[in-house]
């Protein structure tokens, strides 16, 4: 069974660097998410794309945050300038169309130090 | 707006005990429903599911069923194994917005 694929498994960066984690969605799956689960806490949405453009965002998707499919099979979110609070797990998911279930990759631990 | 709410843990059972937690949700329309478990350390791995009132949602001997009179989805084991021990997160996705994710369960299960 196809599924959306997470890299790496665990980042750890300094406070102040630049980030960027990637995701494989569903080949033919045309929506894609990111959402963020701090430690011990609810899994959070921050940003959805479709066609090239941010779709949707959270407030916790600021100008810190960035997304991009660079190419016709990576999802990247970008965070510029890290801060101790960002750190977390970070899932992203993809979805077929609109209105249908999305389907979640296994993550990346995120360890801003 | 949409909302989920679930059951406070920890939950704390014997191994063989019978197991429910807790899941209402708000929501316009009619969403689907899902339960995520969370193993220690790992990503979210999708339990079971259900689209429409009525349906039961089973995986790994775990069940829930979509009531929409009482917007709940309770999910129940008959027997625990240690193995279960995990988080339990309750969701919906309502057609074209994002998943709302409960804050999750986390359940204990000892030999």
């Amino acid at each position: 069974e196809p599924e959306v694929t997470q890299t790496p498994s665990h980042q750890v960066t300094q406070m102040g660097q630049e980030v960027i984690l990637r995701c494989v969605p569903i080949s033919n799956h045309l929506y894609f998410y990111w959402y963020r689960q701090i430690l011990g806490q609810k899994v959070e949405f921050l940003v959805s794309f479709y066609n090239n453009e941010i779709s949707e965002k959270s407030e916790i998707f600021d100008d810190q945050f960035s997304v991009e499919r660079p190419d016709g099979s990576n999802f990247t979110l970008k965070i510029r300038s890290t801060k101790l609070e960002d750190s977390a797990m970070y899932f992203c998911a993809s979805s077929p169309g609109s209105g249908r279930w999305q389907y979640f990759g296994p993550g990346t631990r995120l360890t801003v130090t | 707006g949409n909302s989920v709410t679930q059951m406070e843990g920890p939950v704390t059972l014997s191994e063989e005990a019978f197991l429910t937690i807790n899941c209402t949700y708000t929501a316009t329309g009619y969403p689907s429903l899902f339960w995520y478990v969370q193993y220690p350390g790992e990503g979210l791995q999708l339990l079971l599911k259900a689209t429409k009132a009525d349906d039961k949602g089973s995986n790994k001997g775990f069940e829930a069923t979509y009531r929409k009179e009482t917007t709940s989805f309770h999910l129940e084991k008959g027997s625990v194994q240690v193995s279960d021990s995990a988080v339990y997160f309750c969701a919906l996705d309502n057609y074209g917005q994002n998943f709302v994710f409960g804050p999750g369960t986390r359940l204990s299960v000892l030999p």
